[in-house]
């Protein structure tokens, strides 16, 4: 089984500063890596898939970036709206789906 | 506008069963595999079941095998997950999950959730 490993758990920050999120994976993932964006009260939505295409309607503010083992998912300019619970998750070697265990961007 | 909507959640005693649905709308349901995702009361995701389009293939995370079982009627646009031997760990909200029809089919769209709590 991979096991991803998200840090920080939570990043403190305010809006307009740039947010980094760090996902690092047991073994190698390629670049099937996908990123999730969680806020109470609505559905998950999917934000970077293959480790750097943004998804349907995903602002461009948001990026993401690396392969095999490590990778990040970076913020350019956080929004009021994006904060949020972050997590990754590798569709390169399965079953299981794997994710990891998330990073809360809080405001600072 | 692509719609799951879950229902069938509840409070059941320990050993009891449930049965989860999903109304899919908005898509061509026959056309995407589905999976199961829950999430225990503030913790992460965990993903527990996957349908392939036609059921031929299908998987369980090892915390769940022999006591769920996923099941989809595409003529009615449905997904379902039967729970049996159910434990308090596995009190969670439940979500159904699209897969996108691009391989390696990542989660594209998320219902809501319908919450069951396992508790005597």
């Amino acid at each position: 089984e991979i096991v991803l490993t998200q840090s920080p758990a939570t990043l403190s920050l305010s809006p307009g500063e740039r947010a980094t999120l760090s996902c690092r994976a047991s073994q190698t993932v390629s670049s099937y890596l996908a990123w999730y964006q969680q806020k109470p009260g609505q559905a998950l939505r999917l934000l970077i898939y293959d480790a750097s295409k943004r998804a349907t309607g995903i602002p461009a503010r948001f990026s993401g970036s690396g392969s095999g083992t490590d990778f990040t998912l970076t913020i350019s300019s956080l929004e009021p709206e994006d904060f949020a619970v972050y997590y990754c998750q590798q569709r390169n070697n399965w079953p299981p789906l794997t994710f990891g265990g998330g990073t809360k961007v809080e405001i600072k | 506008e692509v719609q799951l909507v879950e229902s069938g959640g509840g409070l059941v005693q320990p050993g009891g069963s449930l049965r989860l649905s999903c109304a899919a709308s908005g898509f061509t349901f026959s056309s995407h595999s589905m999976n199961w995702v829950r999430q225990a009361p503030g913790k992460g995701l965990e993903w527990i079941s996957y349908t392939s389009i036609t059921s031929a293939i299908i998987y369980y995370a090892d915390s769940v095998r022999g006591r769920f079982t996923i099941s989809r009627d595409n003529a009615k646009n449905s997904l379902y997950l039967q729970m049996n031997s159910l434990r308090a760990e596995d009190t969670a909200l439940y979500f159904c999950v699209r897969d996108s029809t691009q391989w390696p089919y990542y989660f594209d769209y998320w219902g809501q959730g319908t919450l069951v709590t396992v508790s005597s």
